[in-house]
């Protein structure tokens, strides 16, 4: 089945930019959608069709996607934006949904 | 506003099966799938199935073939997730998710989730 492969963790300092990727096998030829998930909570998408945001998610996060990665962009990070971060595409092959291993992003 | 509403917290041994309910509100249930996500301690999100409440149709992810089984009651729009044959290591957060549109669309609200532990 389709593989994501995302960095375990990621620093950045407040106001700084965090930029998470997400990588797979020509992933930019399919959808990545990206859900954060502070500790106890439920997800929340944040983006979806790689950089539409729902309503309510701040401008402040962005997507793209390109060749085999795929990136999560936060800009003028607050200390809010810490919690897990994970990619999500729909692998046609299988007709089966895939997670990356998610990204612990952390707040200096 | 859309809300999903899950049963709560259980503790199972090892052998037994499992059934947590969600229960949605604030849109057409039938219009959209419904998608089971787990957290297990230490571990990523791993997605279990969905169903469309739309005739019950269902598909399971390889891992959990057999062992699951998705219903549906669109007479009170709630969903459920069955699973059997629990082994210690299916403690975890157990999430239904709503599809924000066709079965490939990404899921736009959660449960709250439910915590299941399995221990003997």
């Amino acid at each position: 089945s389709f593989v994501l492969t995302q960095p375990p963790s990621v620093s950045v300092a407040p106001g700084k930019t965090a930029s998470i990727t997400c990588g797979g096998n020509n992933i930019g030829s399919k959808t990545v959608h990206w859900y954060q998930q502070r500790p106890g909570q439920a997800p929340v998408l944040v983006i979806y069709y790689d950089n539409d945001r729902p309503s309510g998610i701040p401008e402040r996060f962005s997507g793209s996607n390109s060749g085999n990665t795929a990136t999560l962009t936060i800009s003028r990070v607050e200390a809010g934006d810490e919690a897990d971060y994970y990619c999500q595409v729909w692998d046609s092959s299988s007709d089966h949904w895939v997670f990356g291993g998610g990204t612990k992003l952390t707040v200096l | 506003q859309v809300q999903l509403v899950q049963s709560g917290a259980e503790v199972k041994k090892p052998g037994a099966s499992l059934k947590v309910s969600c229960r949605a509100s604030g849109y057409t249930f039938t219009v959209h799938y419904i998608h089971w996500v787990r957290l297990a301690p230490g571990q990523g999100l791993e997605w279990m199935g969905c169903i469309n409440p739309n005739g019950g149709g269902t598909n399971y992810a390889q891992n959990f073939q057999g062992r699951v089984t998705m219903t549906r009651d669109t007479s009170i729009s709630t969903a459920y997730m069955e699973l059997s044959s629990l082994r210690s290591d299916d403690t975890a957060v157990y999430y239904c998710a709503k599809g924000r549109g066709g079965p490939t669309s990404s899921f736009d609200y959660w449960g709250q989730g439910t915590l299941v532990t399995v221990s003997s």
